[in-house]
């Protein structure tokens, strides 16, 4: 596609409800991150993966945090007992960045998932 | 956690004035982002600086790096209204000899322009 996709864009979960958010990134990029951002703040990191392999879950906040890319194209961030802590907008990024090469670290960022526990 | 700190957290100005933010880290970078966010949207790439580069332009954005200072900034030029939006810099750690592409991200200034 054009850019990055994200779905949906807005999920109302109760307390204690899975989630699922989708991430479509741009066809051809090997890299693709998960990103959380808190109302007024910076994003942070969640998770990192090269093609089908996650990398880098250092970012994931608790075990309730799972993500996943099985073919090396979309990915979903799945979210297990959610709690009112975990309401953030939810952003992907692909890029062509590919670890271990020099090369362009610009990331193409979707337009977020805005996650609200109620 | 947040990389460093931006300031100002806001600015308000008119269309027509620059305006400047500035962003400072902490580790060893391989290169230096500015992205822009508009309300309720992603975020936008808008530059990269390397860590050998001191300055770069594009159209109406000027960036600096003083890699001695662990610092940044950004100075966007005859504003408009259009640039209405919050600014963010992140930085790519140089681990070894490579870098490493996930991004850390500052706080953001939150940037209003006045017609």
């Amino acid at each position: 596609g054009a850019g990055v996709s994200q779905s949906p864009r807005y999920k109302v979960a109760k307390r204690g409800q899975d989630v699922a958010l989708r991430c479509d990134p741009i066809s051809g990029h090997v890299s693709l991150f998960w990103y959380q951002q808190a109302l007024g703040q910076g994003p942070e990191f969640l998770t990192y993966f090269q093609n089908e392999a996650q990398l880098d879950k250092s970012g994931l906040p608790s075990d309730r945090f799972f993500a996943e890319r099985p073919e090396g194209s979309v990915s979903t961030l799945k979210i297990q007992r959610t709690q009112q802590e975990d309401s953030a907008v939810y952003l992907c990024a692909s890029s062509l960045w590919v670890i271990g090469r020099s090369g362009n670290t610009e990331a193409f960022f979707g337009q977020g998932t805005r996650l609200t526990v109620v | 956690s947040q990389q460093g700190e931006e300031d100002p957290q806001a600015l308000s100005i008119q269309e027509g004035e620059n305006a400047t933010m500035n962003c400072s880290y902490k580790t060893s970078i391989n290169n230096l982002q500015w992205y822009r966010q508009n309300s309720g949207r992603g975020l936008v790439h808008l530059i990269l600086i390397r860590s050998n580069e001191r300055e770069k332009h594009s159209g109406r954005l000027r960036v600096t790096l003083d890699t001695s200072k662990k610092s940044s900034s950004l100075l966007i030029t005859a504003s408009r209204a259009a640039d209405t939006a919050s600014y963010f810099c992140a930085t790519v750690l140089q681990v070894g000899g490579t870098s490493y592409g996930k991004l850390t991200f500052g706080q953001g200034t939150i940037l209003t322009v006045h017609p």
